[in-house]
This record gives C-alpha cells, sequence and structure tokens, in this order.
C-alpha cells in the first residue's frame, strides 16, 4: 500500500464547476500538505502549503485537512479551461524534509 | 524574482554513461532538493542538500550523488546509467527555516537508450 493514496482520473467537468480533489494517506505523522498543479511536460507548481489540519483559502483554491481521517482536499471554484492540468498532493513529517506525493490526478475542465 | 532554473532541459544518453544535472535555486533560497519523477507517478525524493551538505537521502543507490555550491546551486550525477533512469529529474528550493515549502524548476527529461 501506498503511503499517499491519489485516483488518477481523468476527471472531466464543465467550465464554472466545483472541482474537488483528495487524497488519502496512512502516516498519522504527516505534519505538512502541500498541493501542486503541473501541466504537462512542466515542473509542478506549488498552490498550497497547509501545516496541520484546518482550512486555507487562496483565491479561488480552498485546501482542507482532515487529520483524524487522513483525508486531504483541494476545492476550485469556477474552474476555467486553464486549470486543465495533473493536480499532485504532497506531504512531509516534522524533521523529515522529503515530500511523499501521490501518483497526481488528472482534471479536464471543458470549455 | 527569477524562479528555480535547470539546464538542460533534454538530455540523450546511452546505458553506462554519466550524466550530470544542474540547478540555480530560486532567488533567496539556500535549499535545493532534486526529485525524479517517472512517467504517470509523482516526484520521488533523492536527496536535499544545505550547507554543501547532504541533509537527507532517499531510497536510490549510491549512483545518484550530488553536490551543492556556496552560491547555493547545486548539480546531481548520475553514474552507470540505466534503462530505468529514463525520467524528468525535478530540482526544488526552499529556505532552510521552511523546508517543506519547496518550488520546483521546470525539470530535465532524461532518455537512457
Amino acid at each position: 500500500q501506498k503511503e499517499v493514496e491519489q485516483d488518477p482520473g481523468p476527471l472531466s467537468v464543465p467550465e464554472g464547476a466545483i472541482v474537488s480533489l483528495n487524497c488519502t494517506y496512512s502516516n498519522s505523522a504527516f505534519q505538512y500538505f502541500m498541493w501542486y498543479r503541473q501541466y504537462s511536460r512542466k515542473g509542478p507548481e506549488l498552490l498550497m502549503y497547509t501545516y496541520s489540519s484546518g482550512n486555507k483559502e487562496d483565491g479561488r483554491f480552498t485546501a482542507q485537512v482532515d487529520k483524524s481521517s487522513k483525508y486531504i482536499s483541494l476545492f476550485i471554484r469556477d474552474s476555467q479551461p486553464s486549470d486543465s492540468a495533473t493536480y499532485l498532493c504532497a506531504m512531509s513529517e516534522d524533521s523529515s524534509y522529503k515530500l511523499i506525493f501521490g501518483s497526481g490526478t488528472r482534471l479536464l475542465v471543458r470549455p | 524574482d527569477a524562479g528555480v532554473t535547470q539546464s538542460p532541459t533534454h538530455l540523450i544518453k546511452t546505458r553506462g554513461q554519466q550524466v550530470t544535472l544542474r540547478c540555480s535555486p530560486k532567488s533567496g533560497h539556500d535549499t535545493v532538493s532534486w526529485y525524479q519523477q517517472a512517467l504517470g507517478q509523482g516526484p520521488q525524493f533523492i536527496f536535499q542538500y544545505y550547507e554543501e551538505e547532504e541533509r537527507q537521502r532517499g531510497n536510490f543507490p549510491d549512483r545518484f550523488s550530488g553536490h551543492q555550491f556556496p552560491n547555493y546551486s547545486s548539480e546531481l550525477n548520475v553514474n552507470a546509467l540505466l534503462l530505468g533512469d529514463s525520467a524528468l529529474y525535478l530540482c526544488a528550493s526552499s529556505f532552510v527555516v521552511n523546508p517543506y515549502e519547496q518550488y520546483f524548476g521546470p525539470g530535465t527529461r532524461l532518455t537512457v537508450t
């Protein structure tokens, strides 16, 4: 079993829809949670960075962390065709500098 | 504000050869991490460098080695290349006080034939 599980998709939604992307994890020591967006053949772009549990909002993006369920989510409001990309979740423990990534969810926003 | 840069963009090598990839961190960052990303997978941590020392290493063989220079730039060296080393190699930079908030470069795509 992988430490971080992510549905590979693809997830196809119409423009303007609210998108929900999720990851589950097995390691209760994870404290840092990140979401990255990766366009084809490009490097990952950091979207959201959160520590421990709770919500964080930045523009159209909202990240949620539920440590009791070992479940994190990224919500995208008013989705745009330019949001079409692969979304990667990543996590890390305190005092471990490596990020553990999910395998990514491919999102397609249809015009 | 200059982001993370990597060179070269693409590279084709033959099995058994050696390769060196280069990375310049985001302006002001002092810590560099390297990741390997196979097609359809998430990045996997190779190692992290700070103050020219390897601070943590992932589950990669000794064929993978690195270096960090006084100006914080870094190199990744891979010896005795295998076909399975074909991947996108990503460099990420961060501040030592917050090593988890990592910003990635565009990557170097390595093909081993």
